[in-house]
């Protein structure tokens, strides 16, 4: 079965500085990946998936996120945050065949200080 | 833009009581999906739905739950007998052709 491992747990950044986030899977096969965002009190967004071709994606809110298939990654990036940016980040992972249900990370706490 | 929307927002019961939690899938979607987190958790898949039956379970998904689409709108979870540990956010899903999956709001359920 699939796994997806997200090491940092809680990250504090001031504002302007860069986010990098840790993502990785575990997967042998075809997968397609999301990040979704979560903030206070709100439902799950999406913010980017990758499915194929070109491994570096763009999402919104001047995310984005690069695939390295040869280290099962999936890292978000973003070159300088928000304070609006405070929000948990959940890094996810779907088969690509099947029902794909989403497995998810244990997710990664942002906060941002003004 | 079309959304997932769930009823209630915040369901509060005593342990034992059954309780349903309902969701509207966006119209012209065809696989739908029940996920959990319990606070301070991750987000954990329960189950999926795909034309009229479960296509597949966790293992949380045990005979206290069921899932139906009473109708061509709503899809709901049932939970027959509480327990404390079902207190948990439970977010519905959808699908369309693509792969991507649209989340509602989530549905708090609080038991005592």
């Amino acid at each position: 079965a699939q796994s997806v491992s997200q090491h940092n747990h809680h990250v504090i950044l001031s504002e302007a500085a860069s986010l990098e986030l840790g993502c990785n899977y575990s997967y042998g096969g075809t997968v397609n990946l999301f990040w979704y965002v979560q903030y206070p009190g709100q439902h799950l967004q999406l913010l980017l998936k990758y499915f194929s071709g070109d491994p570096l994606v763009k999402g919104i809110k001047g995310f984005e996120a690069e695939f390295i298939k040869s280290k099962f990654s999936f890292n978000l990036r973003k070159p300088s945050v928000q304070w609006s940016d405070t929000a948990e980040y959940f890094c996810a992972v779907s088969l690509n065949f099947g029902n794909e249900k989403l497995t998810f990370g244990t997710g990664t706490r942002l906060t941002i200080i003004p | 833009e079309p959304e997932v929307t769930q009823t209630p927002s915040h369901q509060v019961t005593q342990m034992g009581q059954e309780v349903i939690l309902r969701c509207v899938p966006i119209s012209n979607h065809l696989y739908f999906y029940w996920y959990r987190q319990i606070l301070g958790q991750k987000v954990e898949f329960l189950v999926s739905f795909y034309n009229n039956e479960i296509s597949e379970k966790s293992e949380i998904f045990d005979d206290q739950f069921s899932v139906e689409r009473p109708d061509g709108s709503n899809f709901t979870l049932k939970i027959r007998s509480t327990k404390l540990e079902d207190s948990a956010m439970y977010f519905c899903a959808s699908r369309g052709q693509g792969n991507e999956q649209f989340f509602g709001p989530g549905t708090r359920l609080t038991v005592l």
